[in-house]
């Protein structure tokens, strides 16, 4: 079975732009989460989706917003860039949200 | 607010030595919790879980303890291999709602 997918592995943008990321969950997976890693912050919780629909959002500004496709891909949006959103993205998706999650090889983005 | 802690930043051992990884929690809610390793350009791999009803879940050489009147976690590796060497990171959850991880604790196995 194939893992998560995450496109693209690597971004380099300017301050101002947007940037869209992509997601592709295993295989009968209907959720899927995103999460932002910084060097000495750990894994911080972005939001959830559920069959379409957020269920849960992290503490992170309006500019981070994402959705989710009939097909479980999931796209997150981060709108005007900040130096501060330097970071890796990650991607998990598990069956439902109490079950296991398995993490995409994240997305490398980088704010210059 | 950082709800789960993972205070030590690095940790290294010898080859067949027993590493232990700590993870510290405030929220006494939290009813599951996972380690997960990861690799340098790859995103974490799931290792180990453990509910809130057991103290204790083993898998071949790593081992998690649960002391949940301390809102400690620990992971034990035994023996240590060199292939061990990445960054653990513990995660947890309550009542299946989302998942805090800690910071991550890099181990370095030394052969």
């Amino acid at each position: 079975k194939a893992g998560v997918t995450q496109t693209p592995r690597y971004l380099i943008k300017t301050r101002g732009q947007q940037v869209t990321l992509s997601c592709s969950p295993i295989s009968g997976h209907r959720s899927v989460s995103w999460y932002q890693q910084t060097p000495g912050q750990g894994l911080q919780f972005l939001f959830e989706y559920f069959s379409e629909t957020q269920r849960n959002k992290g503490n992170f500004p309006g500019r981070f917003s994402g959705r989710q496709f009939s097909n479980s891909r999931s796209e997150m949006n981060v709108s005007t860039l900040e130096l501060g959103d330097s970071a890796l993205y990650l991607c998990a998706s598990s069956y439902d949200r109490t079950d296991t999650q398995y993490f995409g090889p994240g997305t490398r983005l980088t704010v210059l | 607010d950082q709800q789960v802690k993972q205070n030590s930043p690095s940790l290294s051992v010898q080859e067949g030595r027993i590493s232990i990884l700590n993870c510290d929690y405030t929220n006494s809610m939290f009813d599951y919790f996972l380690w997960y390793k990861k690799y340098p350009a790859e995103g974490p791999t799931f290792l180990i879980s453990i509910s809130s009803i057991k103290d204790k879940n083993e898998d071949g050489r790593f081992t998690v303890f649960l002391n949940k009147s301390a809102k400690h976690l620990s992971l034990h590796i035994v023996p240590s291999q060199p292939g061990d060497s990445a960054v653990y990171f513990c995660a947890a959850s309550a009542s299946g709602n989302q998942f805090y991880f800690g910071t991550g604790t890099s181990l370095t196995v030394i052969p």
